[in-house]
């Protein structure tokens, strides 16, 4: 079985201070990690994916996330935040060759930008 | 490019009836489509997996004669809600992934609709 653990419920940052949302995961086998974020009432949008290669990641609005694959680890950062940064921030894994594609979200992290 | 949609957005709706929503991606075609149920302040439930053409694949504890999903094409996916009661109102949220060369992995989701069931 997969999982993901987003061990904050909620990340407060000031405007301008560079930010981390963490995330771990288990997986058997080697991982497909995601990172989606989420407005108030809407859908979810895709921020970064990694599936091979390098560990960095550069995704959509300046974020950016570190495959640590000895900690198990995928924490999304931004180098200086924006007040539109507040949203809810979900990490999620698939485990890779798995035929039915099916994501395991973690419960999602509140990150609220201070002006 | 990877844009789905769902209409409607929100739906009011009387109990007993039923509730039609439609999921559509808009610039690819989806080998995959993926129905989620998302609480308040909770993560996003996985109800079922569609493929085109094929019956979708339901997760444990998801009645498929309430939640019944259509997958006729590539582009487009139905989730009625069936004798709708006020414990099935939530946050329905679709998804739509691409086949192989179409940036497979990703799954791209639609906007969400709002149902509430009086």
């Amino acid at each position: 079985a997969q999982s993901v653990a987003q061990p904050e419920d909620q990340v407060n940052v000031a405007e301008g201070n560079p930010l981390t949302v963490k995330c771990t995961y288990s997986v058997s086998g080697n991982p497909y990690l995601f990172w989606y974020v989420q407005y108030p009432n809407r859908g979810l949008q895709f921020l970064l994916k990694y599936i091979t290669g390098d560990n960095l990641v550069k995704g959509s609005y300046g974020f950016e996330a570190e495959f640590n694959k000895s900690q198990t680890s995928f924490h999304l950062k931004k180098p200086s935040a924006l007040v539109s940064d507040s949203a809810l921030y979900f990490c999620a894994v698939i485990k890779a060759g798995a035929g039915s594609y099916q994501l395991t979200f973690g419960k999602g992290t509140k990150l609220s930008v201070i002006p | 490019g990877a844009v789905v949609s769902q209409h409607p957005s929100r739906v009011i709706c009387k109990s007993g009836t039923s509730v039609k929503i439609e999921c559509r991606s808009l610039d690819f075609q989806a080998t995959t489509m993926f129905w989620y149920r998302q609480f308040p302040k909770q993560s996003l439930m996985l109800m079922a997996t569609s493929n085109e053409g094929s019956k979708a694949t339901y997760e444990q504890g998801v009645e498929k004669d309430k939640f019944l999903i259509n997958h006729a094409s590539l582009t487009l996916s139905t989730l009625t809600v069936t004798s709708a009661h006020p414990e099935d109102s939530s946050f329905y949220i679709c998804s739509a992934r691409g086949g192989p060369g179409l940036d497979g992995e990703t799954q791209y989701f639609g906007p969400g609709t709002r149902l509430l069931v009086l």
